[in-house]
């Protein structure tokens, strides 16, 4: 079955850092999203991506988030500053129209 | 804002022994997603439904759009089956899924 890859699988940056989290979503996908989990709490939403736009964010995709497809097979995730409450595990999805989601399996991201 | 709640919080059964996971959502949907996350933390699509009835294996998927309610079923359940199962809908117009805290299911051999 395709998948979706992450890298890095963890990664570890002192505050105030900047992070750019990577992922290659399944190649005839359209639809690609970022999803974050803080530890013990539910997933939430970060930002959707279609035709090389944002089509949707979060309230917590501030300006300190931006996500980019620069060639078109990779997507990133960028965090300009981290902070400590930015420390999650970050999950890329994407999806063919009006289909299942397909989940990569996570960057952990500790912010110290 | 849709707000998703799931039931039970936490359930742990024998093995062989059907199991119900509940998922109730305020604001109508486009589509609901039931989703499977392991201990190490990957997560898995289950099911995609905006109506009636789906079955993969030994899991059964099921939605009742007009009182805001699905479940998943598990039948002959398996200690291979322990995972957190969420529940995440998408509202009609919005892209992003809200998601349930999930169910904690420890089957036990």
């Amino acid at each position: 079955e395709p998948e979706v890859t992450q890298t890095p699988s963890h990664q570890v940056t002192q505050m105030g850092q900047e992070v750019i989290l990577r992922c290659v979503p399944i190649s005839n996908h359209l639809y690609f999203y970022w999803y974050r989990q803080i530890l013990g709490q539910k997933v939430e939403f970060l930002v959707s991506f279609y035709n090389n736009e944002i089509s949707e964010k979060s309230e917590i995709f501030d300006d300190q988030f931006s996500v980019e497809r620069p060639d078109g097979s990779n997507f990133t995730l960028k965090i300009r500053s981290t902070k400590l409450e930015d420390s999650a595990m970050y999950f890329c999805a994407s999806s063919g129209w009006n289909e299942k989601l397909f989940f990569g399996s996570g960057t952990q991201l500790s912010v110290l | 804002k849709n707000e998703v709640e799931q039931s039970p919080q936490n359930l742990t059964a024998q093995e062989g022994e059907f199991i119900t996971i509940n998922c109730s959502y305020s604001v109508g949907i486009s589509a609901l997603h039931w989703l499977q996350q392991h201990p190490g933390g990957g997560i898995v699509s289950l099911f995609m439904l905006s109506s009636g009835k789906k079955k993969h294996g030994r899991l059964i998927a099921t939605i009742n759009i007009q009182e805001k309610h699905s479940s998943l079923h598990i039948t002959a359940s398996h200690p291979r089956d322990s995972a957190v199962y969420i529940c995440a809908v998408r509202g009609g117009g919005a892209d992003g899924l809200t998601f349930g805290k999930g169910t904690h299911l420890i089957i036990q051999p």
